[in-house]
């Protein structure tokens, strides 16, 4: 299917635990987000991907690790899972930075217990 | 750094009546881009509307306006005619040229039948 697509759409993981978290893009957008969304926060960015290889954080990257070996995919690590890690994350994908359009995926809920 | 308020965490509208989503952000940037975001319940980040800071028509997408006042550093969105389907949380969001989207906390729009 065209678009951009996360895996798995809901996830529950013991406080300690590594969980990775997928996304896949099929329109070969040159960037790809990460984004939290938390109640009072709205969406805060973890990190982000200009291009293949290449990855920089953003807002909240602590406890977060991403990498971009293919353009298509971009997978989050929480390597350690924390109770305050617990929400719901979103991946994204423009062609570019700042006014182009973010296309989002459906997002995973993420429940660490 | 630049920050997106959205002052109103909760609007309730009459079907068919028109409501005003405020947004107001802070920049030192004179040229930038802002963004309203839609949220169903479906969790579907979908792009509303958007306006490019240096363009001072207002822009509109359908039955979705909005009034930029660019000195006032305000945004707001206008739906009219409002429908069912319209009941999300509405995300404002802010960017420039090279940067990523910043969001306000958003606001949880209900459409009474």
């Amino acid at each position: 299917d065209a678009g951009i697509t996360q895996s798995p759409r809901y996830k529950i993981t013991e406080t300690g635990r590594q969980v990775t978290l997928m996304c896949h893009q099929t329109w070969s957008h040159s960037y790809m987000f990460w984004y939290r969304q938390d109640l009072g926060h709205g969406l805060r960015l973890i990190y982000y991907s200009a291009a293949a290889d290449i990855t920089d954080k953003g807002e909240v990257p602590d406890g977060y690790v991403v990498s971009r070996s293919k353009t298509e995919n971009f997978p989050l690590t929480l390597e350690s899972a924390t109770r305050s890690q617990t929400s719901v994350y979103f991946c994204a994908s423009s062609e570019g930075p700042g006014g182009f359009e973010a296309f989002f995926g459906q997002g995973t809920r993420l429940t660490v217990v | 750094a630049q920050t997106v308020t959205q002052s109103q965490p909760e609007m309730s509208v009459q079907e068919a009546e028109t409501v005003t989503l405020s947004c107001t952000y802070d920049t030192s940037e004179s040229d930038y881009y802002l963004f309203w975001y839609k949220q169903p319940p479906s969790r579907q980040m979908i792009l509303v509307i958007r306006q490019e800071a240096y363009k001072q028509q207002n822009a509109t997408e359908n039955r979705f306006s909005v009034n930029f006042q660019k000195a006032a550093k305000s945004f707001s969105l206008k739906i009219s005619d409002s429908q069912l389907g319209d009941a999300a949380m509405y995300f404002c969001a802010y960017s420039t040229s090279g940067s990523r989207l910043t969001f306000g906390e958003g606001t949880q729009l209900t459409v009474n039948p």
